[in-house]
């Protein structure tokens, strides 16, 4: 198992652009998520996919967001028309059902994205 | 809104020395995590708590769930120059994830 995988590490875009990120989970997760996180803060969750459907999504993320998982195995985030705030690290993680009924979290190393 | 208050924000500390991170709510959780963050990185587990008034320890840290599940803390003892990162709770209700803002610890040699 090699833990959850994120690409591209960085980005860097200019005001505009569009980006896309993608995220590979552990295999046998089932749940997906995407989080956002700015300097000095918590990540600040995003959306969450268990296997293919998407079942919920933050109000942070607008209309420019979206977000697919379309086999239920790895997933992209894309950020159209980017703005300056769109700036942060942008961390992905699965998890599965443990066997005290809840979802750990194993994070991914992140994409950072730089908007000029 | 549901929110998750951690404190200190910040702690510098020398190595050797014992410390305690909280993280405190006015709502009630099914579950609570720990992690711990390195800069550039992603959070890395640490344990997670589900019973009220449960305790684990993982060598020289020690997580405690409050009774009521809406609070927890974290107890380092002798703390390590190893220690050091951004440490996160972050509680589970329903579908709900909410991360706090994390504890920035500092341990010196």
């Amino acid at each position: 198992d090699t833990g959850v995988s994120q690409n591209p590490r960085h980005k860097i875009t200019k005001r505009g652009q569009n980006v896309t990120f993608r995220c590979d989970p552990i295999s046998e997760h089932n749940r997906l998520y995407w989080y956002r996180q700015t300097l000095g803060q918590g990540p600040e969750f995003l959306t969450y996919f268990q296997n293919e459907a998407q079942l919920e999504k933050s109000r942070l993320l607008s209309d420019r967001f979206s977000a697919e998982r379309p086999k239920g195995s790895f997933s992209t985030l894309e950020i159209q028309r980017t703005e300056q705030g769109d700036s942060a690290m942008y961390l992905c993680a699965s998890s599965q059902r443990g066997d005290r009924g809840t979802y750990e979290q194993y994070f991914g190393p992140g994409t950072r994205l730089t908007v000029t | 809104t549901q929110l998750l208050e951690q404190s200190p924000q910040f702690l510098s500390i020398q190595e050797g020395e014992n410390l305690t991170v909280y993280c405190n709510s006015s709502s009630v959780f099914s579950s609570l995590q720990w992690y711990r963050q390195e800069p550039g990185e992603g959070p890395v587990l640490l344990v997670t708590v589900v019973t009220g008034g449960e305790v684990k320890k993982l060598k020289r840290l020690t997580f405690q769930f409050g009774d009521a599940r809406k609070d927890s803390s974290l107890h380092i003892t002798a703390a390590q120059p190893g220690d050091t990162g951004l440490y996160l709770c972050e509680g589970q209700a329903g579908t709900a994830l909410i991360f706090g803002k994390g504890t920035t610890l500092s341990v010196s040699s």
